[in-house]
């Protein structure tokens, strides 16, 4: 069974722009989560999607976005990017939406660096 | 304010040593309490979790993980380390927002295991 892919890995943008990163989840989990990770704040989660419909979202600023399309792939939008935007973004699936009781699987990232 | 909390940045052990990795949490209710280890370059791998039930709980690679309700603790544990265990590990737990829930991540403490 193919595990959560992310792409793309690694992209470089200069401040100012936006970007679009993508998340298919594993086949057969609806539920879809963002996370940043960086040195100075650890894991903070961005937002969840089940179903196309945003969920829960965390302490972020407007210009983080996402949305979540029917064969539950996802995708998450930063506009207006800050240097401090520079990050690891990984992305979960799980099969059981906002309980967060059971295991999350975890993409390997897309590693933004804003210039 | 719930949270958690990975009191040590680093921690170093010795090849066939004991290792603990520490983890505190504040929550209103019932804590479900969740450990993650991450390689290089990775997303988040699941270890373990602890939802209810006995106080020892047993994860993936021979990790363990001991709840302490009067401590409000959830230390990871492994009786002999391996220089493979070299790592981030996360501690993670599941916080009440806006009438449901999200996960909150400790900063990660990186774990060396010197041959």
């Amino acid at each position: 069974k193919a595990g959560v892919t992310q792409t793309p890995r690694y992209l470089i943008k200069t401040r100012g722009q936006q970007v679009t990163l993508s998340c298919s989840p594993i086949s057969g989990h609806r539920s879809v989560s963002w996370y940043q990770q960086t040195p100075g704040q650890g894991l903070q989660f961005l937002f969840e999607y089940f179903s196309e419909t945003q969920r829960n979202k965390g302490n972020f600023p407007g210009r983080f976005s996402g949305r979540q399309f029917s064969n539950s792939r996802s995708e998450m939008n930063v506009s207006t990017l800050e240097l401090g935007d520079s990050a690891l973004y990984l992305c979960a699936s799980t099969t059981v939406p906002g309980e967060w009781t059971g295991e999350l699987f975890f993409g390997e990232g897309s590693r933004l660096t804003v210039l | 304010a719930q949270s958690v909390a990975q009191p040590e940045d680093q921690v170093n052990v010795a090849e066939g040593n004991p290792l603990t990795v520490k983890c505190t949490y504040s929550v209103s209710g019932n804590p479900y309490l969740f450990w993650y280890v991450q390689y290089p370059n990775r997303g988040l791998q699941f270890l373990l979790k602890y939802i209810t039930g006995d106080n020892l709980v047993k994860g993936s690679y021979g990790f363990e993980a001991e709840f302490n309700k009067s401590q409000t603790s959830f230390h990871l544990k492994k009786p002999s380390a391996l220089v493979s265990d070299s790592a981030l590990y996360f501690c993670a737990v599941r916080v009440s927002s806006g009438g449901s829930y999200i996960p909150t991540f400790g900063r990660g403490t990186s774990l060396i295991v010197h041959p």
